[in-house]
């Protein structure tokens, strides 16, 4: 059980076009999704917190006219990366908080994007 | 906000032999502090948790302590393995559970 899917796993796109990636808890319900970016050997960094039906929360220094999040449902999140720049490629995990067991959080399998 | 720092970078260690992973945090409302393993590539895994109600907890080979007091928790693995080689993130996580503060990783090399 507690399983997230994520895609793409990876994408590659042109500099200026916009790419949407889509975070799903599979066997769950998350009311809450997180989106993080993982730099080469890196830590995680999260990027924003969102809530099925309201409005994601940034974090500081995180532009959310560039990384649309949308969290339409209880098993589905989001994020659009617009108008992507060669210094948007990274690696993109998601990850979901089981309304039921509140604590733990399961990661998706990552999006790698590459931006030429 | 919360500030978690996490060491060693990089340890390597015999295989059989134990490794300790140290990480600070600097909220003390945090109350929940699991630890990932993430292989190269690779989604990050839960391999163990605690709550601030409770200062150890062990599981097999892995065990996490915890002081509320200094603020700080550790990973030790004993009887390490080649297969226990990846990158270990600590976290830390908001009073309500909002926000995961991830250490800065370690690489642990296991050498056979």
């Amino acid at each position: 059980g507690a399983v997230v899917s994520q895609h793409p796993s990876r994408v590659i796109c042109k500099s200026g076009t916009s790419v949407k990636i889509e975070c799903r808890s599979l066997d769950f319900q998350a009311t809450t999704m997180f989106w993080y970016r993982q730099f080469p050997k890196k830590s995680l960094m999260l990027m924003a917190t969102s809530n099925e039906g309201s409005k994601a929360t940034y974090e500081q220094g995180v532009e959310k006219d560039k990384f649309l999040i949308n969290h339409a449902s209880l098993t589905l999140s989001t994020l659009t990366v617009t108008s992507a720049h060669p210094e948007d490629s990274s690696f993109y995990i998601c990850s979901a908080r089981d309304q039921i067991s509140r604590d733990e959080q399961f990661f998706g399998p990552g999006t790698r994007l590459t931006v030429l | 906000g919360e500030n978690v720092e996490q060491h060693p970078s990089t340890l390597s260690v015999q295989e059989g032999d134990s490794a300790v992973i140290k990480c600070t945090y600097s909220d003390s409302a945090s109350n929940y502090f699991p630890w990932y393993k993430q292989e190269l590539g690779k989604r990050p895994q839960l391999i163990i948790d605690i709550r601030s109600n409770v200062g150890e907890k062990k599981d097999q080979r892995i065990a996490v302590t915890l002081n509320k007091t200094a603020k700080h928790f550790s990973l030790h693995i004993t009887e390490t393995q080649p297969e226990d080689s990846a990158v270990y993130f600590c976290a830390a996580t908001s009073y309500n559970f909002n926000k995961f503060y991830f250490g800065s990783g370690t690489k642990l090399n296991v050498k056979p």
